[in-house]
């Protein structure tokens, strides 16, 4: 089936250090995967950071990118220098499926010290 | 813009008894809608979605119903809670594959 792997959380890191998400997936039942970063702030709802739909392509939103790699079956989110306003739980997600399903990771709950 | 609604925000219900959570989407005729759920420590998976009224497709079976009985309007239901059935609930929307989240509901069975 498809299926999404990131990095377990939490990820700690301090205000102004350099942040890498991995993200790894398979894509069974998709030819051509949408790739997405969703990110939930504290008290808010889901919501989309960025998407890629074409393999080899950088997608970038508030400072994050991820390139989507077809080669390596990967998607890692980075930033070069993260704040404390980053500090939520990140979802990399593939989709959509025959059943018009978008699969999501476990979610990376990442953690920015000032 | 288009809007999307969830309520309640929060429950806490008993083991055994009901339970309906709903959600409307404004200002988009005809979507795809969904409902996601998230145990604690889980991943989000798909429950059901929703091309158009009265017509559901069961995801994953989780002892829950969805009915969509307005174009804008979408509801999930049990007549007995499991403590199994806690977590956050999502609704969506989706339009050329990006999905749109409500706010969620959290539920709590005890």
């Amino acid at each position: 089936g498809d299926s999404v792997t990131q990095t377990e959380g939490p990820v700690t890191v301090s205000e102004s250090e350099s942040l890498i998400i991995n993200c790894t997936y398979s894509a069974t039942s998709i030819a051509y995967p949408n790739l997405f970063w969703y990110v939930r702030y504290p008290g808010e709802g889901l919501q989309l950071l960025l998407k890629v739909i074409t393999a080899g392509q950088k997608g970038s939103s508030r400072g994050f990118e991820a390139t989507y790699n077809k080669e390596t079956t990967s998607f890692h989110l980075q930033k070069a220098s993260v704040q404390e306003s980053d500090s939520a739980v990140y979802y990399c997600a593939l989709g959509p499926s025959n059943t018009n399903k978008v699969v999501f990771g476990t979610g990376t709950r990442l953690q920015v010290l000032p | 813009a288009q809007t999307i609604h969830q309520w309640p925000v929060a429950e806490i219900k008993a083991v055994g008894s009901p339970l309906s959570l709903g959600c409307t989407i404004k200002g988009k005729s005809s979507p795809n809608l969904y409902w996601y759920w998230q145990a604690t420590g889980g991943t989000l998976q798909q429950l059901f979605y929703s091309i158009t009224v009265g017509q559901v497709e069961s995801v994953v079976q989780l002892n829950l119903s969805a009915s969509r009985p307005k174009d804008d309007q979408f509801i999930l239901s049990t007549e007995k809670l499991l403590l199994s059935h806690s977590g956050f609930y999502l609704c969506a929307w989706s339009l050329e594959a990006e999905v749109f989240f409500g706010k969620g509901t959290r539920l709590t069975v005890v």
